[in-house]
């Protein structure tokens, strides 16, 4: 089956620091998704991303927060300066369409010091 | 606002059933999901229903929905040791866009 594959598995920054989460959504997918999940809460919806622009974000996702999809293959998530409350898992997702099953990556473990 | 509740811990002998219960808030959800995580892995859609459906069943699988309580659960038959890993509960108001998630139930399974 194909996988959305995310890289790296683990990602460990000093607070300030600039950090790209990078992800290889499934080829033929049109809706790229970020979500994380901070250690022992809930998986959060961060943003989706479709047509080259962002379709919905949430309160999470601020100022210091970008989605780029630079090559047509690639989805990343940068944040500008992490902060310690950045620590989480982060998952990438894919879609065909809307009202298509979401593919998630294994995530990425980010660990700010 | 959305939120999606789960118990957050379930312990099961080998062979037997697994029941994994969920509770939601928006009554305007469309979907509502079952996703599976195994240790280092991703998030696998195990399956899903349709808001206006009440059971499905796929294979040692049986979702049941109760629209009136908000209730939904996971029933796995003959729940085996590969079982063992955390579900997650999960709601979307749109098929599959914005998913909102429950904190997920680890399920160990005791051989």
């Amino acid at each position: 089956e194909p996988e959305v594959t995310q890289t790296p598995s683990h990602q460990v920054t000093q607070m300030g620091q600039e950090v790209i989460l990078r992800c290889v959504p499934i080829s033929n997918h049109l809706y790229f998704y970020w979500y994380r999940q901070i250690l022992g809460q809930k998986v959060e919806f961060l943003v989706s991303f479709y047509n080259n622009e962002i379709s919905e974000k949430s309160e999470i996702f601020d100022d210091q927060f970008s989605v780029e999809r630079p090559d047509g293959s690639n989805f990343t998530l940068k944040i500008r300066s992490t902060k310690l409350e950045d620590s989480a898992m982060y998952f990438c997702a894919s879609g065909k369409g809307s009202g298509e099953k979401l593919f998630f990556g294994s995530g990425t473990q980010l660990s700010v010091l | 606002g959305e939120d999606v509740e789960q118990s957050l811990f379930l312990s099961v002998r080998e062979g037997d059933s697994s029941v994994i219960n969920c509770t939601y808030t928006d009554s305007s959800s469309t979907y509502l999901y079952w996703y599976k995580q195994e240790p280092g892995a991703g998030l696998q859609l195990l399956t899903y229903i349709f808001s206006n459906m009440d059971m499905k069943q796929d294979q040692r699988l049986t979702v049941l929905l109760n629209k009136k309580d908000k209730h939904l659960s996971l029933r796995i038959a003959d729940t085996q040791t590969g079982d063992s890993a955390i579900y997650f509960c999960a709601e979307g108001p749109y098929p599959y866009d914005k998913v909102i998630f429950g904190p997920g139930t680890s399920l160990s399974v005791i051989p």
